[in-house]
């Protein structure tokens, strides 16, 4: 089946530091790739998606480009602030009546002031 | 405007015993979802509604867990004899017309002793 790989479990950073949390996926089809941020105690919230090769997704100064080649999509920003440490997850879905998502195992980035 | 609304938001049982979660979500989402989240894990997905019709339940436990939408607005999730497995946060989400962008409440933890 389809899934999703995060390479870093835990990133631990400076605030101004540059982010980068590694993504890759495995599908069957063409899925839309999703990232969502998890601050504790609450749901999961949408950053944003991209649904198609070289497409590029970004929201809060984050982003991240579909690339079909690599079946990456990794997450970037380039400067990083204390209020950013959450758990972001990578997700893939395709539609149908609704999305049904994959998620990754998520990434706790803890950003120091 | 309200956000997707989960009760109760804590539960704790001994096993066998059974447990009900209720979703309100957003007004006017017509598709809702039901996700599994074990500690330190992605969310799972369950079950998603159409209105009040399943569009997939392919990875609910059928056995033991049901979920229903009878009046395609809020929805219950029910466990029957829960075992030390299904210890996990449950999450519900709804979207727009099936949209890519899913909303999330903040679940309901349970502890199954």
């Amino acid at each position: 089946g389809d899934s999703v790989t995060q390479t870093e479990g835990q990133v631990a950073l400076s605030e101004e530091d540059f982010l980068t949390i590694h993504c890759n996926y495995s599908a069957s089809g063409y899925p839309a790739l999703f990232w969502y941020v998890q601050y504790p105690g609450e749901g999961p919230q949408f950053l944003f998606r991209a649904s198609r090769d070289k497409e590029k997704g970004s929201s809060r100064g984050f982003e991240a480009t579909y690339d079909k080649g690599t079946t990456s999509f990794h997450l970037r920003k380039a400067s990083v602030q204390e209020s950013d440490s959450a758990v972001y997850y990578c997700a893939l879905g395709y539609g149908n009546m609704g999305y049904k998502l994959t998620f990754g195992t998520g990434t706790s980035l803890l950003v120091d002031p | 405007e309200a956000g997707v609304t989960q009760s109760p938001r804590y539960a704790v049982l001994q096993e066998g015993q059974a447990v009900s979660f209720w979703c309100d979500p957003i007004s006017g989402h017509d598709t809702l979802y039901w996700y599994q989240q074990p500690r330190d894990q992605g969310p799972q997905l369950l079950v998603y509604f159409r209105d009040e019709a399943v569009i997939d339940n392919s990875q609910l436990p059928s056995d033991r867990f049901s979920a229903v939408r009878p009046k395609g607005t809020n929805s219950t999730l029910k466990i029957q004899s829960a075992k030390q497995g299904d210890t996990a946060t449950y999450l519900c989400a709804s979207s727009f017309l099936g949209g890519a962008e899913q909303f999330f409440g903040p679940g309901t933890r349970l502890t199954v002793l």
